[in-house]
């Protein structure tokens, strides 16, 4: 049992070019999440899904594109990386939380993007 | 104002000591989660509680909504518990506010 798996564990990426990150789960999760982490910040949502083929935007989404084609799996783009962009990158998933209130979240181990 | 404060932000300790790590909130929350980031960047989640207190081995964790406050406890401290402390609330389904995190340091 993986859990969550993200990949790649470090990029980097010089401006206007562009990648995609994979973030893969095998707990059969409704809910995946693509969190932002900064130095003195706290976790920032980018993107989410509540199920296969939806996606919605979270608090910081400008910059980013997501894809959510099997249930199992989330896709975070970068189009044109900025150096603002630059940040390690946290993919979660979880069960629906409405049906599942005890449902806790579970991270991948990150991604370490550098735009220079 | 942050939604989420924890405090302090960083806090160095003696091998065996009691820790407390204190979250407060301001808005309306359906959970409260703790998490722990390890030094290597891995996220764990530690507990998910909406009232009362839950235990895990040597950690607690308390919440008071009253209050709009949570603590989380580690008894007998080790070197192992050195990480990044996260305290995270859930006030709808999707949105989840983090802390910024203490860093916890138990030095042997």
């Amino acid at each position: 049992n993986a859990g969550v798996t993200q990949t790649p564990k470090f990029r980097v990426l010089k401006t206007g070019q562009s990648m995609t990150l994979l973030c893969a789960q095998d707990m059969n999760h409704e809910y995946m999440y693509w969190y932002r982490q900064d130095p003195g910040m706290g976790l920032r949502l980018i993107h989410y899904s509540v199920g296969e083929g939806t996606t919605a935007k979270g608090e910081v989404p400008d910059g980013y594109n997501v894809s959510r084609l099997k249930k199992q799996n989330f896709l975070l783009g970068l189009e044109s990386a900025a150096p603002s962009q630059t940040s390690v990158y946290f993919c979660a998933s979880s069960y629906s939380p409405g049906l599942h209130q005890n449902s806790p979240l579970h991270f991948g181990n990150g991604t370490r993007l550098t735009v220079t | 104002k942050n939604e989420v404060e924890q405090s302090p932000q960083n806090l160095t300790a003696q091998e065996g000591e009691f820790i407390t790590i204190n979250c407060s909130y301001s808005v309306g929350i359906s959970a409260l989660h703790w998490l722990q980031q390890h030094p290597g960047g891995g996220i764990v989640s530690l507990f998910m509680l909406s009232s009362g207190k839950k235990k895990h081995g040597r950690l607690i964790a308390t919440i008071n909504i009253q209050e709009k406050h949570s603590s989380l406890h580690i008894t007998a401290s080790h070197p192992r518990d050195s990480a990044v402390y996260i305290c995270a609330v859930r006030s709808g389904y999707e949105k989840l506010t983090f802390g910024t995190g203490t860093r916890l340091t138990i030095i042997p």
